[in-house]
């Protein structure tokens, strides 16, 4: 059972470059999220789309941009990365927004350097 | 605002011990709360649930409490075991509110 795949598991980049964190899900769901946790931190919300067709800034949205390609599909885009975005990132996916339980990805670790 | 708090960053109990951790909320909309845990270089998964119609919630050595007056979930592992050691993330939601969660609670389990 797949759940959430996330990709790459691991990145190293240079500050200024671009990247694109991959996600899918294969659980049918509605709704998908990234998040990013830092050493010390709980999970911060980035983005979220409710539903296929819509995304939303979350609560560290700056530096960021997504794409909802498809139902399975949620992409997470550094344009131009800076060490302050150094961290794991996890993306997430639930039937719906609010009352169910959301599944996560097993992580993906970036340094800017 | 945090909506969702857990105020002890860490907790260290005995194996076989009672783990109990705790949570509390501002929203009371909320009406769905959930304990997620997390190992080092894993992704969080769910643990346990309860809803706002109930006040305990069981599922072996997990059982989940809810005070809806007090606004507090509590967590407690009994017996704990060294493999319960992970940070543990309680989170809530409801009445069209995502889920929101607190900034987890840091569990060792001593041998």
């Amino acid at each position: 059972n797949a759940g959430v795949t996330q990709t790459p598991k691991f990145q190293v980049l240079k500050t200024g470059q671009s990247m694109t964190l991959q996600c899918a899900q294969d659980m049918n769901h509605n709704s998908m999220y990234w998040y990013r946790q830092d050493p010390g931190m709980g999970l911060r919300l980035i983005y979220y789309s409710a539903s296929e067709g819509t995304t939303d800034k979350g609560e560290v949205p700056n530096g960021y941009n997504v794409s909802r390609l498809n139902k399975r599909e949620f992409s997470l885009r550094l344009e131009s990365a800076a060490p302050s975005q150094t961290s794991v990132y996890f993306c997430a996916s639930s039937e719906a927004l609010s009352g169910y339980t959301i599944y996560f990805g097993e992580g993906s670790w970036l340094t800017v350097v | 605002d945090q909506q969702v708090k857990q105020n002890s960053p860490s907790l260290s109990v005995q194996e076989g011990r009672i783990s109990i951790l705790n949570c509390d909320y501002t929203n009371s909309m909320f009406d769905y709360f959930l304990w997620y845990k997390k190992y080092p270089a894993e992704g969080p998964t769910f643990l346990i649930s309860i809803s706002s119609i109930k006040d305990k919630n069981e599922d072996g050595r997990f059982t989940v409490f809810l005070n809806k007056s007090a606004k507090h979930l509590s967590l407690h592992i009994v017996p704990s075991q060294p493999g319960d050691s992970a940070v543990y993330f309680c989170a809530a939601s409801g009445a069209g509110n995502m889920l929101t969660f607190g900034g987890g609670t840091r569990l060792m389990v001593k041998p």
